[in-house]
């Protein structure tokens, strides 16, 4: 079965940088789009990043752009988000997904929580 | 950042029909792009629950059903039940580039 497992999450300080990963597994990770979506606490859904395929495709929300870069390994079935000049605004559980039927975000892994603060 | 906008809160009794709505603009839904809606239960992250503005992925019940038209979008729950208590979202497109995915700003259901 489709599993997206997202892990780096913690506390770290303004300013601040973090890795989060998602391991991906149950279906081919190369032939999809993979997206980072993330939901402040008792906020909602706002979409952060996502990559193509090939990695070609690559966009930002303006919020993050700068600042977060998204990669993946389709070797190692990997999507990756480095988080640099943290705010406390980045605080929220990051979800990755992955773009399947009709381009919707299919499957969701657990998430993980970042967050900001002094 | 949220540019589809839904009403915070719907209620019904068990076994009632209630409806969302999600309302965008000519940058988004208007420009002919498709509509997803997702269920976030207490506590879970989200769930695909209609794609393509009216597809039900396999496992998902009947009761629920999508549709759009013009610059919006609508999600209906048929014969309400207890377990469809949680959040709902929409989530488009949009034509700027700055922002190519848009989500709703989400609706709480409560059954009564």
């Amino acid at each position: 079965q489709v599993q997206l497992v997202e892990s780096g999450g913690g506390l770290v300080k303004p300013g601040g940088s973090l890795r989060l990963s998602c391991a991906a597994s149950g279906f081919t990770f190369s032939d999809h789009y993979v997206n980072w979506i993330r939901q402040a606490p008792g906020k909602g859904l706002e979409w952060v990043s996502y990559i193509s395929m090939t990695a070609v495709d690559i966009h930002y929300a303006d919020s993050v752009k700068g600042r977060f870069t998204i990669s993946r390994d389709n070797a190692k079935n990997l999507l990756f988000l480095q988080m640099n000049s943290l705010r406390v605004e980045d605080t929220a559980v990051y979800y990755c997904t992955r773009r399947g039927v009709g381009g919707a975000s299919d499957y969701w892994g657990q998430g993980t929580l970042v967050t900001v603060s002094s | 950042q949220s540019v589809l906008a839904q009403p915070p809160s719907v209620s019904g009794t068990p076994g009632q029909r209630v409806t969302i709505t999600c309302s965008g603009s000519s940058s988004n839904i208007g420009a002919g792009y498709d509509v997803h809606w997702f269920q976030q239960l207490p506590g879970a992250a989200p769930k695909l629950l209609i794609y393509g503005n009216n597809n039900r992925p396999s496992g998902v019940p009947d009761r629920f059903s999508g549709s759009k038209s013009g610059t919006s979008a609508s999600l209906a729950i048929t014969g309400l039940q207890a377990e469809d208590e949680a959040d709902y979202y929409c989530q488009s497109y949009d034509t700027r580039l700055s922002l190519p995915y848009v989500f709703g700003t989400g609706t709480k259901v409560t059954v009564l």
